[in-house]
């Protein structure tokens, strides 16, 4: 089975500021990973996604997240936050294969708000 | 291209009534899937088809909760009766196969009552 956690519930910053969303996660299996954004009222949104290659993965807004195998983490960052920013956003995995192929499991969920 | 569509958006009820949301994936996507999300929390998977088959239903409340697929394409979940700790957000997802990135609506938010 896969767990993911999200490290922080809410991360309060001020705009222009960078941040990082932490996420760890567990599994038996290799996995993929992903970051979704959730604006109020919205279903969830791709930001952006690690399947292979390059350990370093850019999304859209600015965003880009780095696979760190060994320490078995996903984080995501934005050098510069906007207001526009404010959101949800839940960092995801999904086995490449076993038991539990296709099964996408979900962290707690990260509450990013931009003060201006 | 459309993306997945969901309706009601908005859905309050009192216990023990039922309720039925519907969900017609992005076109040509094989995998379809319900997610409850409920405040606070991530979302959870309640079931998984591929075309119109079964693949994973491990987290649905049987004894309430019942899905399908109608032909391969759009899906319904009802819940019959509800329970106050139904209220929740009802998301619905696609992806072209199993693995492959999920697209999700805009789900159905329930209020019981």
């Amino acid at each position: 089975a896969q767990s993911v956690t999200q490290l922080d519930s809410q991360v309060p910053v001020f705009e222009e500021a960078p941040v990082e969303l932490r996420c760890n996660y567990s599994s038996s299996v290799s996995v993929y990973l992903f970051w979704y954004v959730q604006y109020p009222n919205q279903g969830l949104q791709l930001l952006l996604k690690y399947l292979s290659g390059s350990t370093l993965v850019k999304g859209i807004n600015g965003f880009e997240a780095e696979f760190n195998k060994s320490q078995t983490s996903f984080h995501l960052r934005k050098p510069s936050v906007h207001i526009s920013d404010t959101a949800e956003y839940f960092c995801a995995v999904i086995p490449a294969g076993g038991t539990s192929y296709g099964k996408l499991t979900f962290g707690q969920g990260t509450i990013l708000t931009v003060h201006p | 291209e459309a993306g997945v569509a969901q309706s009601p958006r908005y859905k309050i009820i009192e216990k023990r009534q039922s309720v039925a949301f519907w969900c017609n994936p992005i076109s040509g996507h094989a995998t379809l899937y319900w997610y409850q999300q409920i405040l606070g929390q991530g979302p959870k998977l309640l079931i998984q088809f591929q075309n119109n088959g079964v693949v994973d239903d491990s987290q649905l409340p049987k004894d309430r909760f019942s899905a399908e697929r109608l032909k391969g394409v759009d899906s319904t979940l009802k819940i019959q009766p509800a329970k106050l700790e139904d209220s929740a957000v009802y998301l619905c997802a696609s992806s072209l196969t199993l693995s492959d990135t999920q697209y999700f609506g805009p789900g159905t938010r329930l209020t019981v009552l």
